[in-house]
């Protein structure tokens, strides 16, 4: 079992650009959830998508955004880059009543 | 108030020694709370989960749950090197529902 997976691990943006994250959920699970985590913080909700569609959402803005496919593995797509958005980007997944095993996470640098 | 407080550290100890690690809680809606541990540059890993007041035991690790204070802990006997880390404490709401995290103590265990 490869465990929830991330890609890429590490990326460096410019500001006002857009980018991409995905997660492949570990076996079994159907709900992904996205966190952020800048440095010296704790990991922050962002959404959480099941059954293709949002479910939850943090209080993060609408550059912020994200999408499941059928085979549950989901991206998290920001816009309009801000230098605050550099931070360790976390996927989690987990099934009904499980809890969440989280991925090794995308660092993302904005300059 | 920040839903989950957690000291942030950091924390040094000695080689064997007992460490306590605690965070409180603003919300009593919550019945779940897990500890997790967080590698530098890694994602986190789930060390307990527990959903009721008390305490759970696995291995050198102790959970302990005092709803009517609001107030978890994380034990750790007889401390390694290898438990240096980030300990992140959560709650939920259960069922897959987002976690809130606390910002994390940082621990270090010296030879």
């Amino acid at each position: 079992d490869a465990g929830v997976t991330q890609s890429p691990t590490h990326l460096i943006k410019t500001r006002g650009q857009q980018v991409t994250l995905r997660c492949s959920p570990k076996s079994g699970h159907d709900t992904v959830s996205w966190y952020q985590q800048a440095l010296g913080q704790g990991p922050q909700f962002i959404f959480q998508y099941y059954e293709e569609e949002e479910r939850q959402r943090g209080n993060f803005p609408d550059r912020f955004s994200g999408h499941q496919f059928p085979n549950y593995s989901s991206e998290l797509n920001v816009n309009a880059l801000l230098l605050g958005d550099s931070a360790l980007y976390l996927c989690a997944s987990s099934s009904q009543n499980t809890e969440a095993f989280f991925g090794q996470g995308t660092r993302l640098t904005v300059v | 108030q920040k839903e989950v407080e957690q000291d942030p550290g950091p924390l040094s100890v000695p080689e064997g020694a007992i460490v306590s690690l605690n965070c409180t809680y603003s919300n009593s809606a919550f019945q779940y709370f897990m500890w997790y541990r967080q590698y530098s540059r890694k994602g986190p890993e789930l060390l307990m989960y527990t959903y009721s007041s008390g305490n759970k035991e696995d291995g050198r690790f102790t959970a302990q749950v005092d709803k009517s204070s609001k107030y978890i802990s994380l034990f750790i006997r007889d401390s390694q090197p290898s438990d240096s880390a980030t300990y992140l404490c959560a709650r939920t709401a259960g069922g897959g529902n987002k976690l809130t995290f606390g910002t994390g103590t940082q621990l270090k265990v010296e030879l």
